[in-house]
Parts: C-alpha cells; structure tokens; sequence
C-alpha cells in the first residue's frame, strides 16, 4: 500500500525558533502533498496544498511567511515554522495523493509531527 | 455553525457490540464522504468512501449517507478492541477536489 513518512515524529523547540517537517511518499510518486494541523479536540484543518514545483495555496488565516512550505521533488514536501510560538504547538500531519491525479479519497496520510514551542 | 459536526464522545462499549458512528453538516455540495481512522499519535487511515447517496458495507463496516438529511452513518459489526480508535468523517465537494473538511472524530472505547 501507499506509504507516507513523517520526520521528526515529535520535536520540541524553544520559542522564536524554526522548525523543519519532512513528509515523504515512499512507494510512490505524489504531485500534490497537503498540510493539516490538528489541536486537542479539534478536527484536522487543512493548512496548505502543495504542488510538486509550484508555489503552495493556503487556507484563508494560515500565514504563507510563518508558514513556508517546500515541495521540489514529487515525493518529498517540507514545512517550516518560522519563528515558532507557544500557539503553534500542534499536531501536524500530511498527506499525499497519488501523481496519476486520483480521487479525494485517495489520499494518504502521514503519521504526524507533534511540535512542541516552550 | 461548523460545516461538519461529529460528537467527540467517548463511546464506550462491549467488545461484540454493534457501533454507530454519525456526523452532521450543513453543506448540501457534499458529495464525497470519508470515514477515517486514527489510532494515537498516528495519521487517519480511510476506511470508507461513499459517493452521494447510499450504502457501502466492507466486512464489518458500513458506511450510509442520507443527503436529504445531510447526515452520514458508520456501523461497527461485531466490534473487537482493536477498533478502539478514533473516528474521523470526512466529506469533499467535488471527487477531483483536493479540500477534505473533517469532524472533530468521535472517539471509540471497546473494551473485552
């Protein structure tokens, strides 16, 4: 099946710091990787679309400077969090669909990077 | 109002029980609908798609929407510790949009 990894499963930095989320396809190659941040209790909103070569789409409130996302190989896609703060702390998961372009359904989900800013 | 509402739980139950899981939204351009599962500290897993209107059973899960109530079900057959877990559903306007709106997943609780 359809692999995505997630590096570094959980990180802790202090505030004012950046941070750096690799989302890899493993066994397969992703045009588009997506960017979800999910808070206790909350449901998992999309941050951010990003096509391989192509400047990421955001969602409305989600700040592309804060937020800098990366995605130069079709199975690879980065996230930076810049100048990190306690209201970042988060649990942040992507996913990947398949480059043959696919429905909706067929994205696959990383495991997730739980941040957390002092 | 949220677009999809789902409630957060916990729901507990025997380990053979039969489970319901619901979610409500607002949107009638919904057409796409997702039941995702997510075990902690881990990423969602899709169990089910559903397509507009209708039924989908695989294995011990059944997936229904009713759109004229805007309102989509997973049932849980035979229910087995292992799918304590939680739920997350998840609905799509059009099948080729990349935008997945999820409930806030219910949690889920079999115990032996």
């Amino acid at each position: 099946g359809a692999v995505v990894s997630q590096h570094p499963s959980r990180v802790i930095c202090k505030s004012g710091t950046s941070v750096k989320i690799e989302c890899r396809s493993l066994d397969f190659q992703a045009t588009t990787m997506f960017w979800y941040r999910q808070f206790p209790k909350q449901s998992l909103m999309l941050m951010a679309t990003s096509n391989e070569g192509s400047k990421a789409t955001y969602e409305q409130g989600v700040e592309k400077d804060k937020f800098l996302i990366n995605h130069a190989s079709l199975t690879l896609s980065t996230l930076t969090v810049t100048s990190a703060h306690p209201e970042d702390s988060s649990f942040y998961i992507c996913s990947a669909r398949v480059a043959s372009g696919g429905a909706t359904h067929e994205q696959f989900f990383g495991p997730g990077t739980r941040l957390t800013v002092l | 109002q949220k677009e999809v509402e789902q409630d957060p739980g916990p729901l507990s139950v025997p380990e053979g029980a039969i489970v319901s899981l619901n979610c409500t939204y607002s949107n009638s351009a919904f057409q796409y609908f997702m039941w995702y599962r997510q075990y902690s500290r881990k990423g969602p897993e899709l169990l089910m798609y559903t397509y507009s209107s209708g039924n989908k059973e695989d294995g011990r899960f059944t997936a229904q929407v009713d759109k004229s109530s805007k309102y989509i079900s997973l049932f849980i057959r035979d229910s087995q510790p292992s799918d304590s877990a939680t739920y997350l559903c998840a609905m799509s306007f059009v099948h080729n949009t990349d935008k997945l709106i999820f409930g806030t997943g219910t949690r889920l609780q079999v115990f032996p």
